[in-house]
């Protein structure tokens, strides 16, 4: 059993850049979710998506893009890199109206 | 005020010591309480849930304090292992959106 994966792992972008963050879970949770982790911010939410067809934002959008097209899969996607968004970004997943969140084990991404 | 807030810390404890963190929340409707646990550059990962009677796990305890709107965490008899930043995390609204602390770093020494 998977869980909840992420790709890549590390990425380094220039500013300006566009790249897609992969996440994935094969526990058919319905809620799907995007963190980021800063030092001194703890995690704050970015987006959000309670199943297939439905996202909306969390505390930190700007900047950020999501689909939900099947339930398995909820990319991130940056359409113009800056050097704010250098971080680490996690994918959570749940069953809708239950809790723990599911953590994925992180991407890494630095902009310069 | 920030909706959930932890003291940082780094706490630096012995071996065997007993050591508490406190995280406190600002929405007195807040309905679920996680005390999550974080390695050096790994994922959060779930270490108790905060019941309102207070609940036990070995050698974690959680209690939820309503009235004084704050969840806390023992770790009785520390070990080395135990290093580690610990997250909590509340549920406030509808749906599955928790708000995380930044953290308390906690330091096991010899």
């Amino acid at each position: 059993n998977a869980g909840v994966t992420q790709t890549p792992k590390f990425q380094v972008l220039k500013t300006g850049q566009s790249m897609t963050l992969q996440c994935a879970q094969d526990m058919n949770h319905e809620y799907m979710s995007w963190y980021r982790q800063d030092p001194g911010m703890g995690l704050r939410l970015i987006h959000y998506s309670v199943g297939a067809g439905i996202t909306d934002q969390g505390e930190v959008p700007n900047g950020y893009n999501v689909s939900r097209s099947t339930t398995e899969d909820f990319p991130l996607r940056l359409l113009s890199a800056a050097p704010s968004q250098t971080s680490v970004y996690f994918c959570a997943s749940s069953y809708e109206g239950e809790l723990p969140l599911h953590f994925g084990n992180g991407t890494r991404l630095t902009v310069t | 005020r920030k909706e959930v807030e932890q003291d940082p810390g780094p706490f630096n404890v012995p071996e065997g010591a007993t050591v508490a963190f406190n995280c406190t929340y600002s929405n007195s409707a807040s309905q679920s309480f996680f005390w999550y646990r974080q390695d050096c550059r790994k994922e959060p990962k779930l270490l108790m849930s905060v019941y309102s009677s207070g609940n036990e796990d070995g050698r974690f305890t959680a209690q939820l304090n309503r009235a004084s709107q704050y969840i806390s965490l023992l770790i009785r008899d520390s070990k080395l292992s135990d290093s580690a930043t610990y997250l909590c995390a509340i549920l406030t609204g509808g749906g599955n959106k928790l708000t995380f602390g930044t953290g308390t770093q906690l330091k096991v020494e010899l």
